[in-house]
């Protein structure tokens, strides 16, 4: 079993729907990253979580540690946010990132 | 300047040469990664500096060389690879540890031939 699963793996809906990814891990963690990868390239850091609940602008990243649960709310999406979309827990005395595998999310205009 | 760069963009290199992949990052950060990434995975972590030491390596085969010469720069030196080390690596960098948020590099796509 892995230790970081994310649902769905594959999501495609029209533009100004309401989305959102999920994530579960099995371990203790110290911080839980949203990360948000276009095709062909570079990694942006969406949000660093420890607890509760962050927004910024359109997207909103929620956290219950207790459940080992997280997720990412994108509002009124656009095509634009189209890209892979990948939840990486820092477990809790480690020196590294678990990635899930990602969900791939396209956004039809 | 919250930027890591990376260079080259591109790298084609045959199974005898070799050749260094470039990170720097002058936020002032003390904890700098490297990951390998194949398409349509996630990226796979291959060594992590902790203040210009290294402090993980994840197994990584010896035709992988990572240097930390100073506090903003990584260097990846590679020799002898094969054809399946093709991929995109990437250079990141965080404040001290991976709870703090890293800022991704654009990434080398290499190339084995």
């Amino acid at each position: 079993k892995n230790e970081v699963e994310q649902s769905p793996q594959n999501l495609t809906a029209q533009e100004g729907e309401f989305i959102t990814i999920n994530c579960s891990y099995s371990v203790g963690i110290s911080a839980l990253h949203w990360l948000q990868q276009h095709p062909g390239g570079g990694i942006v850091s969406l949000f660093m979580l420890s607890s509760g609940k962050k927004k910024h602008g359109r997207l909103i990243a929620t956290i219950n540690i207790q459940e080992k649960h997280s997720s990412l709310h994108i509002t009124a999406s656009h095509p634009r946010d189209s890209a892979v979309y990948i939840c990486a827990p820092n477990p809790q005395g480690a020196q590294k990132l678990v990635f899930g595998q990602g969900t791939r999310l396209t956004i039809n205009p | 300047d919250t930027e890591v760069t990376q260079t080259p963009k591109h790298l084609v290199m045959g199974m005898t040469n070799k050749k260094s992949l470039k990170c720097e990052q002058h936020m002032g950060h003390r904890a700098m990664y490297w990951y390998k990434q194949k398409a349509k995975k996630p990226p796979e972590l291959m060594f992590v500096y902790s203040y210009e030491k290294l402090s993980i390596n994840e197994s990584v085969p010896s035709r992988f060389s990572p240097e930390c010469p100073n506090s903003s720069l990584l260097n990846l030196h590679l020799h002898a690879l094969q054809p399946e080390d093709s991929a995109l690596y990437l250079c990141a960098s965080s404040q001290v540890s991976p709870a703090d948020t890293q800022y991704f590099g654009p990434g080398t796509r290499l190339t084995v031939l």
